[in-house]
C-alpha cells in the first residue's frame, strides 16, 4: 500500500538552529500538508501546499516557517531558528485532490511523523 | 469554548466489549466528520468517514453523527487487544484544515 514517507524520524537541535524536516508524499498526490502534535496535545494544522505555493496556513505557520518542493519527489518542512516550543512531532500527509471528501478518494494520508526536540 | 472537545481517556475494556468514542464541536460549519486511529509512534490512519448526519458502519465499526447536538460517535463491536491505540477524530468544513480531537487512548484487555 502506498505511504508518506518522512525522515528523520527523531531529530535533536539546539534553539537558535535551523531544521530540515523532509517527507516523499505519495506518488500520484497533488496536495502536501504539514501538520504538527505537541506531546500530549492534539494534532495541529500547519500548511497545505498545491502547485509549489502555498494554498493555506494556520497562525501557527510564522515566519520562522518555509516549505518547499525541491524536486519531483520531496516535499520539506524548514524552521528557521528553532524554539523550545517547536518541539512536536511533525506529520507530513499528502492527498490526490483537493475538495470535498467523495468515496474516500480524497482523504489524507500522514506519514509516521518526524520527532523534534529542541534543547 | 473549545471547536472540537473528546475524552482523553485512557479507557479499558476487556476483549469482546463494545466501545463507545465521542466527540462534541461547537462549529456549526463542519460537514465532514472523520476517526482516525493512531498507534504509538505512528501517523494517523483514516478509519472512517461520514458527511453530514447519520449512521455508516464499516465491518465492526460504526460511525455515527448528529448535526442537531454537534455529536459523533465511534462504535467498536467485539473490540480486540489490536484496537488498543489512540483515536482521534477530526472535523473539517470540507477543506483540508482538519481540526482534531485530543485523542481518547483505548485499550483492549486480552
Amino acid at each position: 500500500e502506498p505511504e508518506v514517507t518522512q525522515t528523520p524520524s527523531h531529530q535533536v537541535t539546539q534553539m537558535g538552529q535551523e531544521v530540515i524536516l523532509r517527507c516523499v508524499p505519495i506518488s500520484n498526490h497533488l496536495y502536501f500538508y504539514w501538520y504538527r502534535q505537541i506531546l500530549g496535545q492534539k494534532v495541529e494544522f500547519l500548511v497545505s501546499f498545491y502547485n509549489n505555493e502555498i494554498s493555506e496556513k494556520s497562525e501557527i505557520f510564522d515566519d520562522q516557517f518555509s516549505v518547499e518542493r525541491p524536486d519531483g519527489s520531496n516535499f520539506t518542512l524548514k524552521i528557521r531558528s528553532t524554539k523550545l516550543e517547536d518541539s512536536a512531532m511533525y506529520f507530513c500527509a499528502s492527498s490526490a485532490t483537493w475538495g470535498p471528501l467523495q468515496g474516500g478518494a480524497n482523504v489524507l494520508t500522514f506519514g509516521a511523523g518526524s520527532r523534534l526536540t529542541v534543547l | 469554548q473549545k471547536e472540537v472537545e473528546q475524552d482523553p481517556g485512557p479507557l479499558s475494556v476487556p476483549e469482546g466489549a463494545i466501545v463507545s468514542l465521542n466527540c462534541t464541536y461547537s462549529n456549526s460549519a463542519f460537514q465532514y466528520f472523520m476517526w482516525y486511529r493512531q498507534y504509538s509512534r505512528k501517523g494517523p490512519e483514516l478509519l472512517m468517514y461520514t458527511y453530514s448526519s447519520g449512521n455508516k458502519e464499516d465491518g465492526r465499526f460504526t460511525a455515527q453523527v448528529d448535526k442537531s447536538s454537534k455529536y459523533i460517535s465511534l462504535f467498536i463491536r467485539d473490540s480486540q487487544p489490536s484496537d488498543s491505540a489512540t483515536y482521534l477524530c477530526a472535523l473539517t468544513s470540507g477543506t483540508y484544515k482538519y481540526i482534531f480531537g485530543t485523542g481518547t487512548r483505548l485499550k483492549v484487555l486480552a
